[in-house]
């Protein structure tokens, strides 16, 4: 059973600092990785992609990615109130079939 | 990116009954997905919609409960039918344009009374 986790929270953060979400996957053929974040009621956003080892950076946000590892991780910096949602670890299957394993999300609270 | 329409947004059904659900793509992309959210979980895949060909459905969902169309390369369907209280979800059309990755339509809050 291929699984992606994530600390459900919530994990709350003042505004201004570094808020950190963290995912691991299961699958060591897993080759891409996807931040999506989804406020509630609606539909999930895509924020980040990353394929490579490293770190991958988009304005505030900052992708983590450490095969080895199967651990993937967001930063947020300088986090705003409006950065408060859930946020989505995705992972690609390794089948060639474009399907996605979703984690559970993580709920972040930015504290104004 | 893709702009991506579904529709209804909403709807209250009555059980027993069948609601289909339409998502249309503003240009052509390379898979279609329907995924499901039950309150306060996660994404679950139900199927992937094949163009002109019948779709292939995860572990846990029949074509019988969950029809799904894909007439072009732009548009799916998905009914969701003979439907219980069970079935109250969020439904979400996803696409995947580009290498691999996928965009979520506005989604379909079901509820079922």
């Amino acid at each position: 059973q291929k699984e992606v986790e994530q600390n459900s929270g919530p994990l709350s953060v003042p505004e201004g600092a570094i808020a950190s979400l963290n995912c691991t996957y299961s699958d060591r053929g897993s080759q891409s990785f996807f931040w999506y974040r989804q406020y509630s009621g609606k539909s999930p956003e895509l924020i980040m992609f990353i394929y490579s080892n490293g770190d991958k950076e988009d304005g505030r946000f900052t992708a983590q990615l450490n095969k080895a590892s199967q651990y993937v991780s967001l930063l947020i910096r300088d986090s705003q109130p409006s950065d408060s949602a859930t946020y989505l670890c995705a992972v690609n299957e390794d089948s060639g079939t474009y399907k996605y394993i979703f984690g559970t999300g993580t709920r972040l609270k930015v504290l104004a | 990116s893709a702009v991506i329409s579904q529709k209804p947004s909403r709807d209250i059904c009555q059980r027993g009954t069948s609601l289909t659900i339409q998502c249309q793509v503003d240009s052509q992309v390379t898979m279609m997905f329907w995924y499901r959210q039950q309150p306060g979980q996660s994404l679950t895949l139900i199927a992937t919609a094949n163009q002109g060909s019948e779709a292939t459905y995860e572990s846990g969902f029949v074509i019988d409960k969950f029809p799904i169309s894909r007439p072009n390369l732009t548009f799916s369907t998905l009914t969701v039918s003979n439907m219980s209280p069970e079935d109250s979800s969020i439904y979400l059309c996803s696409v995947v344009k580009g290498y691999t990755e996928a965009f979520f339509g506005q989604g379909t809050r079901l509820t079922v009374v």
